[in-house]
């Protein structure tokens, strides 16, 4: 099962673009890499998934180098109110057992 | 709406006294999953079901336990809760094939005194 290691902070201003890389050196051939997005007081919600290459969506784009070692979760000209902590998930649609890491923390200033 | 319910939303209770979390999801999905979330500690998984009667365990399955009698159905129980289990429970539930594009509740706030 693969393994996944974000910083635990972040912070940004408002326009800024932010990028968010995950590690997961371990990732296996069919898995997928999940990004979730949790506002406080709620539950996570997906977000973007991708496998290789790029993934764009109204919400961010997730860029995954062709050795899919990491991923990086981009969101274009932040606001307040993307302020939230963000998990990356590596994981195949076949499996039971969903390791999640400890979350990336984005706090965004005016 | 598709939705994934969670009751009760808090809760709090004192050492040994049983309880149930209750975890209902409307989208027909045949996978389903516990998480707690504690500060510094990310979302670390209790238990999942890959379908009606077949549950297993996660990656802190002590001192819970689970049912899955029915698809939409997804119980949490605490037989004898202790101060080390309060924490924020989420629900989850996804598809068949797509176990990862998870569906979460709103959570479950427990405080065990």
């Amino acid at each position: 099962l693969a393994k996944t290691t974000q910083p635990i902070s972040m912070d940004s201003y408002e326009g800024q673009e932010v990028n968010i890389t995950c590690s997961h050196n371990n990732i296996a051939t069919n898995d997928y890499i999940t990004w979730y997005q949790q506002f406080p007081s709620q539950g996570p919600r997906f977000i973007i998934q991708g496998y290789k290459t790029k993934v764009t969506n109204e919400v961010a784009s997730l860029f995954i180098p062709a050795d899919r070692k990491s991923s990086t979760l981009s969101l274009p000209r932040v606001s307040l109110s993307d302020t939230a902590v963000y998990y990356c998930l590596v994981a195949r649609g076949s499996q039971g057992n969903l390791i999640f890491g400890k979350g990336t923390k984005l706090s965004v200033k005016p | 709406e598709a939705q994934v319910t969670q009751n009760p939303r808090y809760l709090i209770t004192v050492t040994g006294k049983k309880l149930t979390v209750t975890c209902s999801q409307n989208m027909n999905h045949e996978y389903m999953s516990w998480y707690r979330q504690d500060p510094g500690l990310g979302l670390r998984q209790i238990y999942y079901s890959m379908n009606v009667e077949v549950t297993d365990k996660g990656d802190v399955p002590e001192g819970y336990k689970v049912s899955r009698k029915e698809k939409r159905n997804f119980p949490l129980i605490l037989e004898s809760p202790s101060p080390n289990q309060t924490s924020l429970y989420f629900c989850a539930s996804s598809e068949q094939g797509a176990r990862e594009k998870l569906f979460f509740g709103s959570g479950t706030q427990l405080s065990v005194l």
